[in-house]
Order: C-alpha cells, then sequence, then structure tokens
C-alpha cells in the first residue's frame, strides 16, 4: 500500500524554524517527484514547494522562497521541508503528496496520493 | 501565475441530483505536444486531506465512482456529479500542474439540500 506519513509539526515562535518530514513507503520512492501543500485554518489549499525524483530541481512559492527548503533522501525514503524565520502566516496544515505524470516530462504532476498531515504553529 | 476560479463558491444539490462544479484558468493549461490539460481535481472531506478524482482534466483515478467525470471546453473545466450521495458533500478543488507555481482553484464547498 502506497503510504506517506507527515511529522515534525508543532508549535514555534515568530522566527523560528521547523524541519518537516515525510516517510514514504509502498512504492519507487526515487522516481516520483514529490510536494509539498498546506492549508491555512478554514483556507483552501497552497502549494509550497516541489521536488522532481532526484532531487535535482527544487521549485517553491513567492511566499516562502528564500524562507523554506525542500529535500530529498532516496534511501531513506524521506521527504524534508526546512522551515526558518517562521511567520504567523505559516500556520497551517502541511500535507505532502507524491506526484504522478504518466511518463510526460513537460510540467509537473498531479497529486495522486497524499499524507494526512501534519499542523504548524507559529505564534508567540 | 496562472489563476483558477472556480464556481460557485458553495452549492447545495438534493441527493440523486446532479452537481456542477467549473473552474476557469486564465491561460491555457493545454501542452500541445501530448495534448494533455494539466488539470487534476480534488475532493476533500472535513478532517480529511485532499483526494485525487479527476487527472488529465477528465481521467477518472482508479476506484473514484464513475458518478463523476470532469470534461473542458478552452479554459472552462467541469466536475460532475451525476447523482449526488450523501456521501458526497466535501470541498473541491480544481489544480493546474501546467507551469510553477502550481495553482489551486479556492474550493467549491458542495452540500445536500
Amino acid at each position: 500500500e502506497v503510504q506517506l506519513v507527515e511529522s515534525g509539526g508543532g508549535l514555534v515562535q515568530p522566527g523560528g524554524s521547523l524541519r518537516l518530514s515525510c516517510a514514504a513507503s509502498g512504492f519507487t520512492f526515487s522516481t516520483y517527484g514529490m510536494s509539498w501543500v498546506r492549508q491555512a485554518p478554514g483556507k483552501g489549499l497552497e502549494w509550497v514547494s516541489d521536488i522532481s525524483g532526484s532531487g535535482g530541481g527544487t521549485y517553491y512559492a513567492d511566499s516562502v522562497k528564500g524562507r523554506f527548503t525542500i529535500s530529498r533522501d532516496n534511501s531513506k525514503n524521506t521527504l524534508y521541508l526546512q522551515m526558518n524565520s517562521l511567520r504567523a502566516e505559516d500556520t497551517a496544515e502541511y500535507y505532502c503528496g507524491k506526484e504522478r505524470r504518466d511518463g510526460y516530462t513537460f510540467g509537473r504532476g498531479y497529486m495522486d496520493v497524499w499524507g494526512k498531515g501534519t499542523t504548524v504553529t507559529v505564534s508567540s | 501565475d496562472i489563476v483558477m476560479t472556480q464556481s460557485p463558491d458553495s452549492l447545495a444539490v438534493s441527493l440523486g441530483e446532479r452537481a456542477t462544479i467549473n473552474c476557469k484558468s486564465s491561460q491555457s493549461v493545454l501542452y500541445s505536444s501530448n495534448n494533455k490539460n494539466y488539470l487534476a481535481w480534488y475532493q476533500q472531506k472535513p478532517g480529511q486531506p485532499p483526494k485525487m478524482l479527476i487527472y488529465w482534466a477528465s481521467t477518472r483515478e482508479s476506484g473514484v465512482p464513475d458518478r463523476f467525470s470532469g470534461s473542458w471546453s478552452g479554459t472552462d473545466f467541469t466536475l460532475t456529479i451525476s447523482s449526488l450521495q450523501a456521501e458526497d458533500v466535501a470541498v473541491y478543488y480544481c489544480q493546474q500542474h501546467y507551469s510553477i507555481p502550481i495553482t489551486f482553484g479556492q474550493g467549491t464547498r458542495l452540500e445536500i439540500k
């Protein structure tokens, strides 16, 4: 069974840091791009960041560029999101997602599997 | 950035009736070389993560009931539920994955009338 399990969320003060993890199982992790998507309380979905299967390509939303870093360890089947200089507006549920592209190289993939999420609260 | 605009924001439909949700992209998400619309639909029930329903604008994901269908015309996309069931109460999102930044519509809340 394909499964994604996020961890690492918590309460952090403004300006602080957190590292989220997403443990993957049930598929060949290194062959799929992965994404982070967040959802502020009561709000819609916001794409945060994306990484290619090899880790060689990384992409960010403008709202997090320069503060967040996406990475992956294919030997551990784990995706990460290092979040620095956190702000109140970063408070959200953070989901990781597996991307599927059906062999097409153009564009990014759609997210066919999602984790259950981890909660990040930025507050003093 | 490609802006995705859904309509309506909320919708109430009687059980067994048809529900239609619209999504308009601010520019084409069709890649001519593979003739694919980079448009997906997701369903999110309360307290749950999103679930993919439709990809490439009109291909139903395995296991998704056939009452769900996706269609498109130009930059206008539609998710249709042919006969609403109680378990379909959720918020539905469209997403373009044609270009970075990946963007979602604002969501459409579907309720039972």
